[in-house]
């Protein structure tokens, strides 16, 4: 079982739809990372989050510490928001990495 | 720009080979971490380094290597090489310490052939 697990593994949206990714963890953590690589490769950090919520624009991170559980939400979902998002859940010593969410938004 | 330097970007080798990926973090963070991102593992924490010193390891093979200079670059060396090894290796720097931000450069094409 990995340490941190994403679901969904891959999403399509309609331009416009609201869209919600989850990620579970096991280990004990001092943050959580979310992440976004676009094809081509390069990965862009979105959120540190060591609790409660925080907004960046039209996307969204929640933690749940007691529940081990995050959410991204990203509102109004656009053509561009399409990418792997990924998860990383750890302290400042090692990450875990979930497998990734490949998210697609069509026009 | 993430401020994280990777150099190369695309590197061919063939198997058996030795080859040294480097890596200059942001200015002013101690901490940096390797990743190995291949097709069908998704991204593999290798190693990380803190201010020259070695701080975690993950899952890094004795094929591969890594150390933090002075300057606080890093390199991760890769020997032996096997065809498996053809990834993308991510370089992130970050603070240090718990908590801490993470920076990635734009990582390095490694194919093994």
């Amino acid at each position: 079982k990995n340490e941190v697990e994403q679901s969904p593994q891959n999403l399509t949206a309609q331009e416009g739809e609201f869209i919600t990714i989850n990620c579970s963890y096991s280990v004990g953590i001092s943050a959580l990372h979310w992440l976004q690589q676009h094809p081509g490769g390069g990965i862009v950090s979105l959120f540190m989050l060591s609790s409660g919520k925080k907004k960046h624009g039209r996307l969204i991170a929640t933690i749940n510490i007691q529940e081990k559980h995050s959410s991204l939400h990203i509102t109004a979902s656009h053509p561009r928001d399409s990418a792997v998002y990924i998860c990383a859940a750890g302290t400042g010593n090692q990450f875990y990495f979930g497998t990734g969410t490949s998210l697609t938004v069509i026009p | 720009d993430s401020g994280v330097t990777q150099t190369p970007k695309h590197l061919i080798t063939a198997t058996g080979q030795r080859v040294t990926l480097r890596c200059s973090p942001r200015s002013g963070d101690l901490s940096v971490y390797w990743y190995q991102q291949s097709l069908d593992q998704g991204l593999q924490f290798l190693i990380q380094y803190y201010n020259g010193e070695e701080r975690a390891k993950g899952n890094i093979l004795e094929r591969f290597s890594a150390q933090q200079f002075p300057d606080l670059h890093s390199e991760l060396n890769l020997s032996s090489l096997e065809l498996g090894d053809s990834a993308l290796y991510f370089c992130a720097s970050g603070g240090g310490g718990d908590a801490g931000e993470l920076f990635f450069g734009e990582g390095s094409r490694l194919t093994v052939l």
